[in-house]
């Protein structure tokens, strides 16, 4: 069956970097697309970008340009996800989630992780 | 952006009983609307996909209706694993969310 899993939770000091692991299984890892999404304490969620896992290609949300980073290591299966400059509004659970199109374009997302909450405490 | 907004922010329902959650979007979304089911330390779910249609393993009690700016999930028969958080997405235009409905047993 589809999993993703992701690793764990993190604290991190304001201007700090977090990286966020998705660990994929039961199924083809590069023949579907990986999102990111998070969700801030009482906010709604808010999606942060995408990676074509088959060629590396990866598109970002306007808000995160230049601080989002979105790779794969496709031996590993594994996505990941790195955001720099952490501020306090930055403390959300981080979920990855799966493409259900493919690689394709984005379409409706089919499976999520079950998230890794990154505090942000001085 | 196109916006979401679901009501109402929470449902209070018995069990047995049917709950109506909605959401509106900004603009329209065509039938690219997707509820998904989250509860506290778990994955969120898909429930339904394309505005209307049952994703995979999801009981017949949950369904999904509507298109354009207007949709609606209705869950005929609540049972005690259907209390959680249910958010609208919309993926027609890149994605956005609605702030969510929360389903509490009454």
């Amino acid at each position: 069956q589809v999993q993703l899993v992701q690793s764990g939770a993190e604290v991190k000091k304001p201007g700090a970097s977090v990286k966020v692991s998705c660990k994929a299984s039961g199924y083809t890892f590069t023949s579907f697309a990986m999102h990111w999404v998070r969700q801030a304490p009482g906010q709604r969620p808010e999606w942060m970008g995408w990676i074509n896992t088959g060629n590396g290609d990866t598109q970002y949300a306007q808000k995160f340009q230049g601080r989002v980073s979105i790779t794969r290591d496709a031996s590993a299966t594994t996505g990941y996800m790195e955001l720099t400059g952490l501020t306090f509004e930055d403390t959300a659970v981080y979920h990855c989630a799966r493409d259900s199109s493919g690689n394709g374009w984005m379409y409706y997302l089919d499976y999520w992780g079950q998230g890794a909450l990154v505090t942000v405490s001085s | 952006e196109i916006v979401m907004t679901q009501s109402p922010a929470t449902l209070s329902v018995s069990p047995g009983e049917r709950a109506t959650l909605s959401c509106r979007a900004s603009q329209s979304v065509s039938d690219k609307l997707a509820w998904i089911q989250q509860k506290p330390g778990q994955a969120p779910t898909l429930l339904i996909y394309g505005a209307s249609t049952r994703a995979a393993g999801v009981p017949a009690r949950f369904s999904g209706s509507g298109s354009g700016t207007e949709f609606t999930l209705t869950i005929s028969s609540l049972q005690s694993e259907d209390f959680a958080v249910y958010y609208c997405q919309q993926y027609n235009n890149w994605y956005t969310f609605g702030q969510g409905t929360k389903l509490e047993i009454k």
